[in-house]
């Protein structure tokens, strides 16, 4: 099975800053054939229900703002938040959709500074 | 508008079975992938399960396997989870989620399993 590692399990900022948010895979998930890295980034709110933000690594979701950005290829993987908002506060996973079990990191909680 | 309404969760005991719904809506349900994920309280997400459109292909995790069944009906735009035997670590919220190039694109509201004696 893949495993998927994030880190910081948890990070605090202020609103305004910006946060780095990282996941990494055991293997790669680059498809050849097609130059995509099959990386997800979900959002979950408190009480709520996850919220897609990024696939293939690097593409937002409809309706996502673009002060989330994903980058990185292969193994390693970051979610960048610029100007951290108190909405973003949630917990963030990423999930590789590469080789089944498909497999999901164990989060990142954003908190409050 | 896409939706995705999970039902049939509630409180079970060890060894028994229970079988989760989830109607669809808002789009052509037989051209997408469906599959269920899990979040037992306090805890990350877990996939669960996978189905191809017509239902000929599924996939389980290793801990469900031989014990959950995923199925679905197009004609009614539903996807099933029959989950057998089941144990205290199945406790979890169960998410219905549509699957597409972009992954998990929708998520229903999840539906709680408790299982306890």
């Amino acid at each position: 099975d893949i495993a998927i590692t994030q880190s910081p399990s948890s990070v605090a900022v202020s609103v305004g800053e910006t946060v780095t948010l990282s996941c990494k895979s055991s293997q790669s998930l680059l498809y050849s054939e097609n130059q995509k890295d099959y990386l997800g980034w979900y959002q979950q709110k408190p009480g709520q229900t996850p919220k897609p933000l990024i696939y293939w690594a690097t593409n937002r979701h409809t309706g996502v703002p673009d002060r989330f950005t994903g980058s990185g290829s292969g193994t390693d993987f970051t979610l960048i938040i610029s100007s951290v908002q108190a909405e973003d506060l949630a917990d963030y996973y990423c999930e590789q959709y590469f080789v089944y079990p498909w497999t999901f990191g164990g989060g990142t909680k954003l908190e409050l500074k | 508008e896409v939706q995705l309404v999970e039902s049939g969760g509630g409180l079970v005991q060890p060894g028994r079975s229970m079988k989760l719904s989830c109607a669809a809506s808002g789009f052509t349900f037989s051209s997408f992938p469906m599959a269920w994920v899990r979040q037992a309280p306090t805890k990350g997400l877990e996939w669960v399960a996978t189905i191809s459109t017509s239902g000929g292909s599924t996939y389980y995790r290793d801990s469900v396997k031989g014990r959950f069944t995923i199925s679905r009906d197009n004609a009614k735009s539903t996807l099933y989870l029959q989950m057998n035997s089941l144990r205290s670590e199945d406790t979890a919220t169960y998410y219905c989620t549509r699957i597409t190039i972009a992954a998990r694109d929708y998520w229903g509201q999840g539906v709680m399993v408790t299982v306890s004696s």
